[in-house]
């Protein structure tokens, strides 16, 4: 069974970073891209980032681009999503998917998620 | 970078009744990769539907999708209790970003 924990948000002020990570079990995790995907309150969900298989090709959302940088280590089977300078509307609860495929294929799997809040 | 304009914003059924809701491309979407999410308050996102068409696993058949191009339906021939959600769709042709619609709220009349 596949599953993704997230961790690592919490409550920052703005200008201030957050490292999240997401940990997965239940299949290869190199073969599979990897998306960060927010849903910030009273809002839809956002497209954040995106890693390919062998992190050789990264994404990002023009409203993170220059403040989020997103990795992976693959023999850890983790993804990260540093963040950098936020803003109170980086507000929001932040999921880790797994494509149904290799690569675009759609987000078929989803952790549970992180809330990320940014406040002074 | 393709926009998505999902409609209507609410729609309110009751169970039993079928909805049908609206996505719809500012340009085409390449391969027809669009794909249609469930989301409940504190619940993770789920896959529906991908490729326009494709049920993903486990998906019940109550849940359909069609259109290529710029415009696809999600349709869902009757409301079950546990369908009233907020549904997305999201295009993941080409290369990243992959935009989500604004959603569709399915409520209880």
């Amino acid at each position: 069974e596949v599953q993704l924990e997230e961790s690592g948000g919490g409550l920052v002020q703005p200008g201030g970073s957050l490292r999240l990570s997401c940990s997965a079990v239940g299949f290869r995790f190199s073969d599979y891209g990897m998306y960060w995907v927010r849903h910030a309150p009273g809002k839809g969900l956002e497209f954040v980032s995106a890693i390919s298989s062998n992190g050789g090709s990264i994404y990002y959302a023009d409203f993170v681009r220059g403040r989020f940088t997103i990795s992976r280590d693959n023999s850890k089977k983790t993804v990260y999503l540093e963040t950098s300078n936020l803003r109170t509307d980086d507000t929001a609860v932040y999921y880790c998917v797994k494509d149904r495929i290799r690569w675009s294929g759609g987000f078929e799997s989803w952790g549970q998620g992180t809330l990320v809040t940014v406040s002074s | 970078e393709i926009v998505l304009t999902q409609s209507p914003g609410t729609l309110s059924l009751s169970p039993g009744e079928r909805a049908t809701l609206s996505c719809r491309a500012s340009q085409s979407v390449s391969r027809d990769f669009l794909a249609w999410y469930q989301h409940k308050a504190g619940q993770a996102p789920r896959l529906l539907i991908y490729g326009a068409s494709r049920r993903a696993t486990g998906v019940p058949d109550r849940f359909s999708g069609s259109g290529s191009g710029t415009d696809f339906t999600l349709t869902i021939s009757r409301l079950e209790p546990e369908d009233f959600a907020v549904y997305y769709c999201q295009q993941y042709g080409d290369s990243p970003p992959y935009p989500f619609g604004q959603g569709t709220k399915v409520e209880i009349k």
